[in-house]
């Protein structure tokens, strides 16, 4: 089973390019979610989608877009990369999110220079 | 707002030792309460849970119980494996809307032979 699959797992950006990280997931699952991970600060939450058709901010939206393109597939696009959004990016999903159980994908790392 | 802060690491042990990694939170109403585990290179997954006060989650020898006095939910394992090598990372869920999780910023153990 693939679960959750980003796509790419690695890129490379120049301060002020733009950029999609993609995510699917083949579970059904309602609710997907976007988190950065950067050392020492665990992981926050950039944005969510509870269902199909809808999005919503998290912790750290600012300089971050998304599109939840169908049930499967919720992307991530950066407009204007800054060194500050260098970080691991996580996608995660889940069926019913009061259980609590996210399925996160393998991370993408992003450096931007 | 809502947090969860643990123990800072990297919390080096030998095979067979007690693990203890503490964990405390910040929140209103009544969260339910996460331990994820991340192994090298890949993302977090779900270790266990409790979803009240007094509950105790356990799982592949973790142990875990929901201290509402204390505000506390620390997870405990009585012999530890080379293979528990991971970081992990206590969380919580929103009670007024589950899909915002936060987490801790990660304990990393390191088990010897």
């Amino acid at each position: 089973n693939a679960g959750v699959t980003q796509t790419p797992k690695f890129q490379v950006l120049k301060t002020g390019q733009s950029m999609t990280l993609q995510c699917a997931q083949d579970m059904n699952h309602n609710s997907m979610y976007w988190y950065r991970q950067d050392p020492g600060m665990g992981l926050r939450l950039i944005y969510y989608s509870a269902s199909e058709g809808t999005t919503d901010k998290g912790e750290v939206p600012n300089g971050y877009n998304v599109s939840r393109l169908n049930k499967r597939e919720f992307s991530l696009r950066l407009e204007s990369a800054a060194p500050s959004q260098t970080s691991v990016y996580f996608c995660a999903s889940t069926r019913i999110a009061n259980t609590g159980e996210l399925f996160f994908g393998e991370g993408s790392r992003l450096t931007v220079l | 707002g809502d947090s969860v802060t643990q123990m800072e690491g990297p919390v080096t042990l030998s095979e067979e030792a007690f693990l203890t990694i503490n964990c405390t939170y910040t929140a209103t109403g009544y969260p339910s309460l996460f331990w994820y585990v991340q192994y090298p290179g890949e993302g977090l997954q779900l270790l266990l849970k409790a979803t009240k006060a007094d509950d105790k989650g356990s799982n592949k020898g973790f142990e875990a119980t929901y201290r509402k006095e204390t505000t506390s939910f620390h997870l405990e394992k009585g012999s530890v494996q080379v293979s528990d090598s991971a970081v992990y990372f206590c969380a919580l869920s929103d009670s007024d809307n589950f899909n915002k999780f936060y987490f801790g910023s990660g304990t990393k153990l390191n088990v010897k032979p």
